[in-house]
């Protein structure tokens, strides 16, 4: 069965500390893995897009890496902020279709000042 | 606008009512999906436009649901004979899809409580 699976459920770090948040996923055959940003009663904000041949993939603070053997992705944010507080949600797309995106259920992440 | 918006931004209804969702998404982009996201969890996908046609409904629950882009821009959700189980945000977003790097643009959703 495809599915998308993220740990851990929901964190809390104070401002300014490091964070990293897990993906694990049995879609197969895979074409991309993607994170998504949501905050609190808004659509998902896309962070990074990684096909199965890219190991690592900035945006500012956020780094996204990816392990195809392992089907194990990691979003690592550094420095955090307040702003950072959200839901993350990892996202792959399944080969077959273009279109067919199977969701994780997302990390809450809490900033704290 | 820039971005993907959708209307009404919150609507209760109660149950057995028709309710019906809009879209607008970015202009320009021929692709738009309606997901569903509960409390908690990611958003389940419900159906893809490309253009005018479905080209995916296989994710709607039944056939209370029903979707439509006319004219391949704004899109409508409808839901008849609504029921609590239907209490939920539905989220709309749009892409222009390139392969192998399709971003999907979301909007703000609409919160639905069926009462």
């Amino acid at each position: 069965k495809n599915q998308v699976e993220q740990s851990p459920q929901s964190l809390i770090i104070l401002e300014g500390k490091n964070c990293t948040l897990q993906c694990n996923y049995t879609v197969s055959p895979f074409s991309n893995l993607r994170w998504y940003k949501q905050d609190t009663g808004r659509g998902p904000v896309s962070l990074t897009i990684m096909t199965f041949s890219e190991n690592t993939k900035s945006n500012g603070r956020y780094t996204a890496t990816l392990d195809a053997d392992t089907k194990q992705s990691s979003l690592h944010i550094t420095a955090s902020q307040l702003s950072d507080s959200a839901s993350y949600i990892c996202v792959v797309l399944h080969m077959d279709s273009n279109y067919q995106l199977i969701w994780g259920a997302g990390t809450k992440l809490i900033i704290k000042p | 606008g820039a971005g993907v918006s959708q209307t009404p931004s919150n609507k209760v209804t109660e149950k057995g009512k028709y309710v019906e969702l809009r879209c607008d998404p970015i202009s320009g982009h021929t692709a738009l999906y309606w997901y569903r996201q509960s409390l908690g969890q990611g958003p389940e996908f419900l159906i893809y436009f490309q253009g005018t046609g479905a080209a995916d409904d296989s994710g709607l629950p039944n056939d209370r649901f029903f979707a439509v882009r006319p004219e391949g821009s704004v899109s409508t959700l409808k839901i008849q004979r609504t029921e609590r189980g239907d209490s939920a945000v539905y989220l709309c977003a749009s892409s222009l899809p390139e392969r192998g790097e399709e971003t999907q643009y979301f909007g703000p959703g609409t919160r639905l409580l069926v009462l």
